[in-house]
């Protein structure tokens, strides 16, 4: 079964400091990419997807995601975050299935 | 424009008690999703709905039923609640899954069940 693992599960910053927040598939196919980012007490708010083309997707908000079909990664990066940033942030994949198929979420804390 | 709506936003039961979540879209979406949101485990799909009239089991269907009796609502239920159901529960709506379209998702339902 297709999975998504996100192995950084809590991660603090520096305001200004870089971030990349790693994000591993295992399906062999043919993906769609997706990082989405929950602010404390919203709901889930798509940051970028990756449907084909480019592998660098630029998203809001200054972030960004490169697909290396290679690794299976799609990992997110920001090259200064802001205090604003602070938030969980998931990697979702539709493979095989048409399911989002979502890691288990990535805690982001940036203190100024 | 209010997108995804749910209802309630909070609520407490005791075991055994049935309820009702209820959510709405205005987007003509076909597609609809009821996650459930426990920490460390991410989002895992409950059911989900590929139109009106339609429904199907997640990755974790058991103890929840759920109704799309019209295109913009989707309903879960919980018939016989359990202290396991304790969670945030996120519905979601897409017009068609894997496109440039992504799913979009309501404020949540926080749930506890004592």
């Amino acid at each position: 079964a297709q999975s998504v693992s996100q192995h950084n599960h809590h991660v603090i910053l520096s305001e200004a400091a870089s971030l990349e927040l790693g994000c591993n598939y295992s399906y062999g196919g043919t993906v769609n990419l997706f990082w989405y980012v929950q602010y404390p007490g919203q709901h889930l708010q798509l940051l970028l997807k990756y449907f084909s083309g480019d592998p660098l997707v630029k998203g809001i908000k200054g972030f960004e995601a490169e697909f290396i079909k290679s690794k299976f990664s799609f990992n997110l990066r920001k090259p200064s975050v802001q205090w604003s940033d602070t938030a969980e942030y998931f990697c979702a994949v539709i493979g095989a299935t048409d399911k989002l198929i979502f890691g288990t979420g990535t805690r982001l804390q940036v203190f100024p | 424009n209010a997108g995804v709506t749910q209802t309630p936003k909070f609520r407490v039961l005791k075991t055994g008690q049935s309820m009702t979540l209820l959510c709405a879209q205005d987007m003509n979406h076909e597609y609809m999703y009821w996650y459930r949101q426990d920490p460390g485990m991410g989002l895992r799909l409950i059911h989900y709905s590929v139109g009106e009239g339609t429904t199907a089991k997640g990755e974790v269907p058991d103890g929840y039923n759920v109704s799309r009796l019209k295109k913009q609502n989707f309903l879960l239920g919980l018939e016989s609640a359990a202290p396991s159901q304790t969670s945030v529960y996120f519905c979601a709506s897409s017009y068609y899954p894997g496109t440039a379209q992504p799913q979009h998702f309501g404020d949540g339902t926080r749930l506890s069940i004592l």
